[in-house]
């Protein structure tokens, strides 16, 4: 199986929140990170959050870290369905830099 | 910010026949850079690394013979996709990195079609 977790499906209200949330195993990763992937398209950096940090947030978005439990959540406020797309959580192990280790992915669609 | 283009976007081609995808950064130098494949509703799954002026670094079960990677210059690799068949059409996506903490840039990527 994958090291990194989600759940594959959310479908949200527009105008509601959307919680989306992963689960990761390499407890040294020193950076979290979400993407954002729409139909045909690369990925786009949202957000990442340093493992020593709990909480950060940036307009619309925020990302929980328990480094406790390895649980990365990426709470998305007033949900728009230009948010409709595949979000992926990636952690990055301090033993092979650049590497980026992904989930599955969390299809998110929004519904007016 | 950091862009990475990534070239062709979609590629149809047949059996037998190579495709070469680019992948340039365009406003920094990236000594190192990363080519995934993307299978649909799949993750990314990590195929090389690329390293400027050396050989790039394959991940177990990625054929290096089949998928020849060249980083000869700071800004760009690339990846070849030799006798090509139909269980390599997949999407396939380069990164780019800039050292930085938010230094993984993505390609657009590239849809291959091989029939």
């Amino acid at each position: 199986g994958e090291d990194v977790e989600q759940s594959l499906f959310l479908s949200v209200r527009e105008g509601d929140s959307s919680v989306i949330n992963c689960t990761y195993t390499d407890s040294s990763s020193t950076y979290l990170y979400w993407y954002k992937q729409e139909p045909g398209a690369g990925l786009q950096l949202l957000t990442y959050i340093f493992s020593n940090m709990d909480m950060k947030q940036d307009q619309r978005l925020t990302v929980l870290l328990n480094k406790k439990d390895k649980h990365l959540s990426l709470r998305i406020a007033d949900t728009q369905t230009g948010d409709s797309a595949i979000y992926f959580c990636a952690e990055s192990p301090t033993d092979s830099w650049g590497k980026l280790q992904f989930g599955a992915g969390t299809q998110v669609v929004v519904t007016p | 910010g950091a862009v990475v283009s990534q070239h062709p976007s979609w590629v149809i081609c047949k059996s037998g026949t190579s495709v070469k995808i680019e992948c340039r950064s365009l406003d920094f130098q990236a000594t190192t850079m990363f080519w995934y494949r993307q299978f649909p509703k799949q993750s990314l799954m990590l195929m090389a690394t690329s390293n400027e002026g050396s050989k790039a670094t394959y991940e177990q079960g990625v054929e290096k013979d089949k998928f020849l990677i060249n980083h000869a210059s700071l800004t760009l690799s690339t990846l070849t996709v030799t006798s090509a068949h139909p269980e390599d059409s997949s999407f396939y996506i380069c990164s780019a990195s800039n050292r930085g903490v938010d230094g993984y840039t993505f390609g657009s990527g590239t849809r291959l079609t091989v029939v």
